[in-house]
């Protein structure tokens, strides 16, 4: 049973640029969020997709757009990079109709903004 | 505000001894509470949660937490360390549509 996959696990990227992460969730879960991890601090919640649809949104701008595909993957967009943006990032999925399903991580993608 | 503190950045222990790592949160309702695990270069791993009844719950790998609701807390405790429990611990409050995280613990233990 696949947990959740994250591609790529690590990138390179320029300030100004865009940049695409991508993420499979478990096996039978439905709803994916992704968290953003800067070093030596706790993760911090982006948004989260349910039914191809953002359902919650954490404290980050516009230039942090997602999207869910009807086979519940989901990628990360951030636009017009910032070197703060340079984090891990980490995609969660869980299953809607089981009440309080633990979120489920993925090892993260591993972005640096030079 | 919700928020997760967690006062310890660094805890050092002898392997075999105690561990007990803290954790307090502010939260306007009802909390869940969690507490996962980070090894270095890896994702999060559920260690155990909090929802409702038995203030004490049990986890994976030895762990165990206890709700005080007078103290708003959930520390974290395992009566024997094992080497291979060094990694970053964190605490989180909230449910599954939107956790908020403490800024972690990193567990180094001795030989």
């Amino acid at each position: 049973d696949a947990g959740v996959t994250q591609s790529p696990t690590h990138l390179i990227k320029t300030r100004g640029q865009q940049v695409t992460l991508r993420c499979s969730p478990k096996s039978g879960h439905d709803t994916v969020s992704w968290y953003q991890q800067a070093l030596g601090q706790g993760p911090q919640f982006i948004f989260q997709y349910y039914e191809e649809e953002e359902r919650q949104r954490g404290n980050f701008p516009d230039r942090f757009s997602g999207h869910q595909f009807p086979n519940y993957s989901s990628e990360l967009n951030v636009n017009a990079l910032l070197l703060g943006d340079s984090a891990l990032y980490l995609c969660a999925s869980s299953f809607r109709q089981l009440n309080n399903s633990p979120l489920h991580f993925g090892n993260g993608t591993r972005l640096t903004v030079t | 505000a919700q928020s997760v503190t967690q006062p310890d950045i660094h805890i050092t222990v002898s392997e075999g001894a105690s561990l007990e790592l803290r954790c307090n949160y502010s939260y306007g309702a009802t909390p869940y509470l969690f507490w996962y695990v980070q090894s270095p270069g890896q994702g999060l791993q559920l260690l155990l949660k909090y929802f409702s009844g038995d203030t004490l719950v049990q986890g994976i790998k030895g762990f165990e937490a206890e709700f005080k609701r007078s103290q708003s807390s959930f520390n974290l405790r395992k009566p024997s360390v094992h080497w291979s429990d060094a990694a970053e611990y964190f605490c989180a409050v909230g449910n599954t549509d939107k956790l908020i995280f403490g800024t972690g613990t990193r567990l180094q233990v001795f030989p």
